[in-house]
């Protein structure tokens, strides 16, 4: 079955303890991204990957960081949380050829609460 | 620049009778445009999309979308609403500006009445 997991689905934390989020797809997609879900505005790009090592910031990037060692796996870091990173977070993939008109496949999502 | 714009945050509608969620969108390119829906505590499930082939668009569970470019308009209608409709819903434009970057509009919660 064709899927995007995260791991953890919730998680509360203290200020300023790292924490990384972990997004991992079995599509074999090129793209993959990470977006926060806030009441009222949306979801907002985090971050993004093109391939294997290309990663690049999106609207909302501080206080974050990704990496992309590998195709499948996209984790998203929390270096030193604060409570402003409350939020729902989304992992996405999708093809990167064609990705402008592809389905975007995504996770269902990490609650993460920082007090 | 590139944006969407979800004219109702709100929505309430009878079981049964239509649905129309409304979206607007702005792009220097030929966007491409997509519903997608988030029920409570679940990820988002595409619901449809354009990709400038036919602008009426249908998608799944008997929605559809018609695509007018005049109006750079994109708006979700349904003909008869189910209970099980009741979710937020999101309209996303992937406009070519290379940096394949997703913008979704704030959402629009449908409410239905019994």
């Amino acid at each position: 079955e064709a899927q995007v997991t995260q791991n953890p689905r919730y998680l509360i934390t203290v200020t300023g303890k790292k924490l990384t989020v972990t997004c991992s797809q079995n599509m074999n997609h090129e793209y993959m991204s990470w977006y926060r879900q806030d009441p009222g505005l949306g979801l907002r790009q985090i971050y993004y990957s093109m391939n294997v090592e290309v990663t690049d910031k999106g609207d909302v990037p501080e206080g974050y960081k990704v990496s992309r060692k590998e195709k499948r796996n996209f984790p998203l870091i929390l270096e030193s949380p604060s409570p402003n990173q409350t939020s729902l977070y989304f992992c996405a993939s999708s093809r990167l050829e064609g990705a402008l008109d592809t389905e975007a496949f995504f996770g269902q999502g990490t609650r993460l609460t920082v007090v | 620049a590139q944006s969407v714009t979800q004219l109702d945050s709100h929505v309430s509608v009878s079981e049964g009778t239509p649905v129309l969620l409304r979206c607007n969108y702005s792009s220097s390119y030929s966007p491409s445009l997509f519903w997608y829906v988030q029920h409570p505590n679940k990820g988002l499930q595409l619901l449809l999309k354009y990709t400038s082939a036919a602008t009426l668009v249908k998608g799944i569970n008997g929605f559809e979308a018609e695509f007018k470019k005049s109006e750079t308009s994109f708006h979700l209608t349904k003909p008869s609403a189910h209970m099980s409709d009741a979710a937020e819903y999101f309209c996303v434009v992937s406009p070519y500006s290379g940096t394949y970057k997703y913008i979704f509009g704030t959402g629009t919660r449908l409410k239905v009445l019994a």
